[in-house]
Parts: structure tokens; sequence; C-alpha cells
């Protein structure tokens, strides 16, 4: 069974921390994407990349940075952590063949900053 | 990104009730998704919709792509309480810019069902 596998379902950090959210997938896809899920508001894309080395900015970028060192697995880094980033946070990867057929996501990770 | 509207915000049904919730962009998608998470999970696709005016179903869902291609909908017929989920439809421009794959969300549909 293909997979996308979150290092952690459940991280408590304390405010300015760096913090790393580790995503893999086995599935060989080009795309990889990092959301942040928050009550009332829906997915919000972080950051994405569309192959090794490669990132954009999604939506809400601030406070975060991402590395992809290898095709397999997508860092999602805070920097400096804050209380406002305590969220869901959920990884996804899909293939450009693959268009159409949408994205396929880890369970989550769910961080607090205290 | 564009954050797409979508009604209602929760739903509160009896079991064996049908259900209906919709989508609507200001702009077009070539491609709807609509995907259900559970409690815990990260969200799993349900149906995906590439043609404008495609009416496509899934078991007890079913789910259309707009004409305009700016909405969809998704009705679930026959609830159970194994239903009870967020709901959350995505737009999708398409290739020819790498922007293009990522995934537009609705802020998503609670419905509960009670047995």
């Amino acid at each position: 069974d293909v997979k996308v596998t979150q290092s952690s379902r459940y991280l408590v950090k304390r405010t300015g921390e760096k913090v790393f959210l580790e995503c893999v997938q086995d599935m060989d896809h080009e795309n990889m994407f990092w959301y942040r899920q928050d009550p009332g508001l829906g997915l919000r894309l972080i950051y994405f990349s569309y192959d090794v080395k490669m990132k954009e900015k999604g939506d809400i970028p601030e406070g975060y940075s991402v590395s992809r060192e290898k095709k397999e697995r997508f860092s999602l880094i805070l920097e400096s952590a804050s209380t406002n980033q305590t969220s869901m946070y959920l990884c996804a990867s899909s293939s450009p063949q693959g268009f159409g057929y949408g994205y396929t996501f880890g369970s989550g990770t769910r961080l607090t900053v205290v | 990104g564009q954050q797409l509207n979508q009604s209602p915000q929760s739903m509160f049904i009896q079991e064996g009730e049908d259900v209906s919730m919709n989508c609507t962009s200001s702009s077009i998608f070539n491609t709807w998704l609509w995907y259900k998470q559970e409690p815990g999970e990260g969200p799993v696709l349900l149906i995906a919709l590439y043609k404008a005016g495609e009416l496509t179903s899934n078991g007890r869902l079913t789910a259309q792509f707009g004409i305009t291609r700016k909405d969809s909908f998704l009705n679930i017929s026959a609830s159970i309480p194994s239903d009870v989920g967020i709901y959350f439809c995505a737009g999708q421009l398409g290739p020819g810019m790498h922007s293009g794959y990522a995934l537009n969300f609705g802020k998503g549909t609670s419905l509960l069902v009670t047995p």
C-alpha cells in the first residue's frame, strides 16, 4: 500500500525552538506539499516542491522554511516556533503523470507550541 | 492560491437522511475533487471530476462538476454513522505551471450522523 508517512503524530515544543517536521513518501512522486489545518480555516498551503532541491512558496510561508534533499523526503522547518504556529500539519504528495488524481496525504502532525 | 467557498459549514443529521454540500469559486478549475477526513487522519480522496458537466458516483456518493467550471456539489444518499467526518472540496488548475498542481481547498463541511 502506497504511503505518505509523517514522522510524528503529536509534538509539543517551546516558543523559540527550531522544529523539524519530516515527511516521507514511497510512491516516487515528484510533487510534495505542506499544509496547515486550523478549525474554520480549512487547509492552507505553506510550501510545495516539484523536484529535488526545488521549492515554491504557498499562501502562508512566513515563519516556515522547507528542505528537499531527496525525492522521497520533504521537511518543514519552523525556524523559531511561536504559539500561533500551533496547528495540524499535513504533508501530501502527487505525480504530474497523475494530474487530476489529487494528492495522497499523510496522517498529520499535531503541533502544540507552548 | 484561492480559497473556495464551501457550504454548509456543518451538518447534523439522522441516519438515513440524504446530504448535500457544495463548493463555489470565482475562478475556473480544470479538476474538482472531494476528500473526506476522519478524526485523527489525513484527507482521503473520494471522487475526482475532470470535465464540465460531469456527474460521477462512488457508491452512495454522487458529485458533479459545474458547467461553468466554477462550482461542484457532493451528495451522500442514505447516510450512515460512518459517514461522520469533514468533507473538503478542492480545485486544481492543471499542468503547464508547477503551481497548477497545487490544490485549492474549501474550508470543509463537518458532518455528524446520529443513529
